[in-house]
């Protein structure tokens, strides 16, 4: 069974951009999950889609943004882009409250 | 005060030894906890995951949660070289958003 897939796997971009990172998660798996780790701060929750529908949303600022299409796939947006959000971004794929992590996507803001 | 604490570390043991690792935390409605293993540069890797108090076994980990003292433990019994990593420990009130501690690095010498 393949693993969550997670693309780009790494990415440069400066400050005032936009970017879009994609989640593929296990085949069956309706529910994505989405955090943003940082050396700082750790593992923090952005939000959560079940079905095209968010769950559940973290205390993120409304630049950090998501969605998921109806086969489950996930993509997260992060509009003007801040110093700031250079982190790891890793996506969950649920199964009940079992939480299967990717690679995850390492951002870099100049 | 954080809502999970855990002691980064690092913990430095041994070969073969047994490892003891630790959360507290604050908030009395979670459910459910989990750990996690994290090697460097990769996604967080689903070690244990338990819904009740008690101890729970699965090959050399032994996960073990505390309610009444908002305390879980993790402990690696014969610690390998390969187990060297961050371990995460992560927890939920319900629905797929997880609350994670700051990670302890552990080093095991051979």
């Amino acid at each position: 069974k393949a693993g969550v897939t997670q693309t780009p796997r790494y990415l440069i971009k400066t400050r005032g951009q936009q970017v879009t990172l994609s989640c593929s998660p296990i085949s069956g798996h309706r529910s994505v999950s989405w955090y943003q780790q940082t050396p700082g701060q750790g593992l923090q929750f952005l939000f959560e889609y079940f079905s095209e529908t968010q769950r559940n949303k973290g205390n993120f600022p409304g630049r950090f943004s998501g969605r998921q299409f109806s086969n489950s796939r996930s993509e997260m947006n992060v509009s003007t882009l801040e110093l700031g959000d250079s982190a790891l971004y890793l996506c969950a794929s649920n199964l009940g409250e079992t939480q299967y992590f990717g690679p995850g996507t390492r951002l870099l803001v100049l | 005060q954080k809502e999970v604490e855990q002691d980064p570390g690092p913990l430095s043991v041994p070969e073969g030894a047994i490892v003891s690792l630790n959360c507290t935390y604050s908030n009395s409605a979670f459910q459910y906890f989990m750990w996690y293993r994290q090697y460097s540069r990769k996604g967080p890797e689903l070690l244990m995951y338990t819904y009740s108090s008690g101890n729970k076994e699965d090959g050399r980990f032994t996960a073990q949660v505390d309610k009444s003292s908002k305390y879980i433990s993790l402990f690696i019994r014969d610690s390998q070289p390969s187990d060297s990593a961050t371990y995460l420990c992560a927890m939920g009130e319900y629905g797929n958003k997880l609350v994670f501690g700051a990670g302890t690095i552990l080093r095991v010498k051979s």
